[in-house]
């Protein structure tokens, strides 16, 4: 969904160093989330995030952490990477006024890669 | 635990042919089911969703599902299959409305010319 943007697409990076993934939306959601996608694992909650003030760990959180800078902005950050976290990571957002056939939207995902 | 299954890795149809992926669930209560699209490179993609009445439901690009709740099962189906439905495909399940969303492990889908 191009209203649901992710920087960086791609990124390498070293075992101990500290990156940030960006996610910012246009869609006046008010839920974003953050998944992990290995193979063979479907994917993982990370964190989500129903308002500003709202930050909630998910399934597997440890070594991960995140920054909710405004409704349209949610940022993930590992604060020492390991190479067991390289993965396809995906922000999503979803709107909580659409009730119960609340649908979440993509984004196009970030590869990281830790050496 | 609550949970949705998705009992095949991969799943090989022709093209033309109808094609089935299959999604179990195991939640309490009345659930909200819903199936995904990712193509490759790309971002998931909402195909269809199950709420509340007709057991069957149709989504984008041909799809559609049908709810069963005696078998507690979601697949989803398309009558004739296209090269271009060749994507992983994933179910997924809220089980009550403020519940997050719990996603199956994913069917590739391979569609043969």
């Amino acid at each position: 969904d191009a209203d649901v943007t992710q920087t960086p697409r791609n990124r390498i990076t070293k075992t101990g160093k500290r990156i940030m993934l960006e996610c910012s939306q246009t869609k006046g959601h008010d839920r974003m989330y953050w998944y992990r996608q290995d193979p063979g694992l479907g994917l993982q909650l990370i964190y989500y995030s129903f308002d500003v003030k709202d930050i909630n760990k998910g399934e597997i959180s440890d070594g991960y952490s995140v920054s909710r800078q405004a409704q349209a902005k949610f940022s993930l950050s590992l604060e020492s990477a390991i190479p067991n976290q390289t993965a396809l990571y995906f922000c999503a957002t979803s709107d909580s006024r659409t009730g119960a056939g609340e649908t979440q939207y993509f984004g196009p995902g970030t590869r990281l890669l830790v050496l | 635990a609550q949970s949705v299954a998705q009992p095949e890795d991969q799943v090989n149809v022709a093209e033309g042919n109808p094609l089935t992926v299959k999604c179990t669930y195991s939640v309490s209560g009345n659930p909200y089911l819903f199936w995904y699209v990712q193509y490759p490179n790309r971002g998931l993609q909402f195909l269809l969703k199950y709420i509340t009445g007709d057991n069957l439901v149709k989504g984008s690009y041909g799809f559609e599902a049908e709810f069963n709740k005696s078998q507690t099962s979601f697949h989803l189906k398309k009558p004739s299959a296209l090269v271009s439905d060749s994507a992983l495909y994933f179910c997924a399940v809220r089980p009550n409305r403020d519940d997050k969303i719990i996603f199956g492990k994913g069917t590739r889908l391979h569609i043969l010319p």
